[in-house]
């Protein structure tokens, strides 16, 4: 069983739109959760972590973490033609743990 | 800066040939290391990890092996090459910063015909 879900699989959104992405874990031991992008062809690249309930904003972009629910989800404001790529949420136990569980993605399409 | 090589950029191999991927850490001292496998357009999924030179930990059973024979290099091998290794394979070390991050190499694309 994956233990980390994500939601939707795909998700197209215009230019300047708000894209929200989900996460949720079914291993109430992960209690860190990091979101990943990866533009076709390259290695995935950290965007968020996040730790602590509540939201956590950077930029464009805002997590949110429900610790009781195992939910996070992503917000990508005013979305960019360049955000299109393929977005993993990534979860652990500790976050100094070597064990790192991702879910299995979702593809987003900014149209411009 | 810390950079992160991985070779070869991508391999075409038989099925039941050897392989073998590498992966150098350059600006960082003693790492932690991973592997992933990834298939097209899917998850990541971990496969080795080392925390120190010689000593590699198997995350997944997927006929293939790894070691770590200096502080900044991490070897990925197997034998013998199954048509399931096809995929894109990508190095990473941690981050112990505040964040805890995973930064990526730029992966090497394996096609086992």
């Amino acid at each position: 069983q994956q233990k980390v879900q994500q939601s939707p699989e795909s998700l197209s959104v215009p230019e300047g739109g708000m894209a929200s992405l989900n996460c949720t874990s079914s291993d109430r031991n992960f209690q860190y959760f990091w979101w990943y992008r990866q533009h076709s062809g390259e290695g995935p690249k950290a965007l968020m972590s996040i730790f602590s309930d509540g939201d956590k904003k950077e930029g464009r972009f805002t997590a949110h973490l429900n610790k009781a629910s195992l939910h996070v989800s992503l917000h990508i404001r005013d979305s960019q033609p360049s955000d299109s790529a393929l977005y993993f949420c990534a979860a652990s136990e500790q976050y100094n743990n070597n064990r790192i569980f991702f879910g299995d993605g979702t593809q987003l399409v900014v149209k411009p | 800066a810390q950079t992160i090589h991985q070779w070869p950029v991508a391999e075409i191999k038989a099925v039941g040939s050897p392989l073998s991927l590498g992966c150098t850490i350059k600006g960082k001292s003693s790492p932690n290391l991973y592997w992933y496998w990834q298939a097209t357009g899917g998850t990541l999924q971990q496969l080795f990890y080392s925390i120190t030179v010689g000593q590699v930990e198997s995350v997944v059973q997927l006929n293939l092996s790894a070691s770590r024979p200096k502080d900044d290099q991490f070897i990925l091998s197997t034998e013998k090459l199954l048509l399931s290794h096809s995929g894109f394979y990508l190095c990473a070390w941690k981050d112990w910063g505040a964040t805890y991050e995973q930064y990526f190499g730029p992966g090497t694309r394996l096609t086992v015909l």
